[in-house]
């Protein structure tokens, strides 16, 4: 059974920094690997989707990256704003980890 | 594209009663569907997945007769929550994908449910 872990759970950074979130998982067998994010009490936003054959995707600011040998997965966020304050999810074959949350002060 | 809809978004209801929650695909045929939940400050945690015309596959610990799943087409799938208890209330969230559980899924907007 595939597990997923994410570290940190908590981060908490100044406004325009560059930041770094990681995923981890148990089985490299994956087809994809999905980055999300969560605000308070509302559902999820799809941010990247990561092919296993792809090594990283990049979105506006954000940039993720997969390294399926090793069973892992980067969300880098650049120049951060206090908009990006949210929880951020990665899943695997239907397996989320429990999610960093993210504070960007101002 | 590949949205997913989900019916009521917010749900109170007193205890014992039964509540029916729906899936839909809109613009694609889904063969797969997935049944998260999530209590507050955790993570989403699944607890079943779901393909058309076939039984429900469970999570271990979630009791497949207190929450009943049903996939009878390719757009639509329910999660009913029989006997409701306040220890049911928790944020309900589905997905559903083309293939199977490897495949993208694309998640719904969520049910807040509320047992009083």
């Amino acid at each position: 059974k595939q597990e997923v872990t994410q570290i940190p759970a908590a981060l908490s950074v100044p406004e325009g920094e560059n930041l770094v979130l990681n995923c981890s998982f148990t089985d490299s067998a994956i087809y994809n690997l999905q980055w999300f994010r969560q605000d308070p009490g509302k559902g999820l936003t799809s941010l990247l989707l990561i092919q296993s054959s792809q090594r990283e995707q990049t979105s506006g600011r954000l940039n993720a990256s997969l390294d399926k040998s090793s069973g892992r997965s980067t969300l880098y966020i650049a120049a951060s704003q206090p908009g990006d304050s949210a929880t951020y999810l990665c899943a695997v074959a239907g397996r989320f980890g429990a999610g960093t949350r993210l504070t960007v002060k101002p | 594209g590949a949205v997913v809809s989900q019916h009521p978004s917010r749900v109170i209801c007193k205890s014992g009663t039964s509540v029916k929650i729906e899936c839909r695909s809109l613009d694609f045929q889904a063969t797969t569907m997935f049944w998260y939940r999530q209590f507050p400050k955790q993570s989403l945690m699944l607890m079943a997945t779901s393909n058309e015309g076939s039984k429900a596959t469970y999570e271990q610990g979630v009791e497949k007769d207190k929450f009943l799943i049903n996939h009878a087409s390719l757009t639509l799938s329910t999660l009913t929550v029989t006997s409701a208890h306040p220890e049911d209330s928790s944020f309900y969230i589905c997905s559903a994908a083309v293939g199977g559980v490897q495949e993208t899924q694309y998640f719904g907007p969520g049910t807040r449910l509320l047992v009083l």
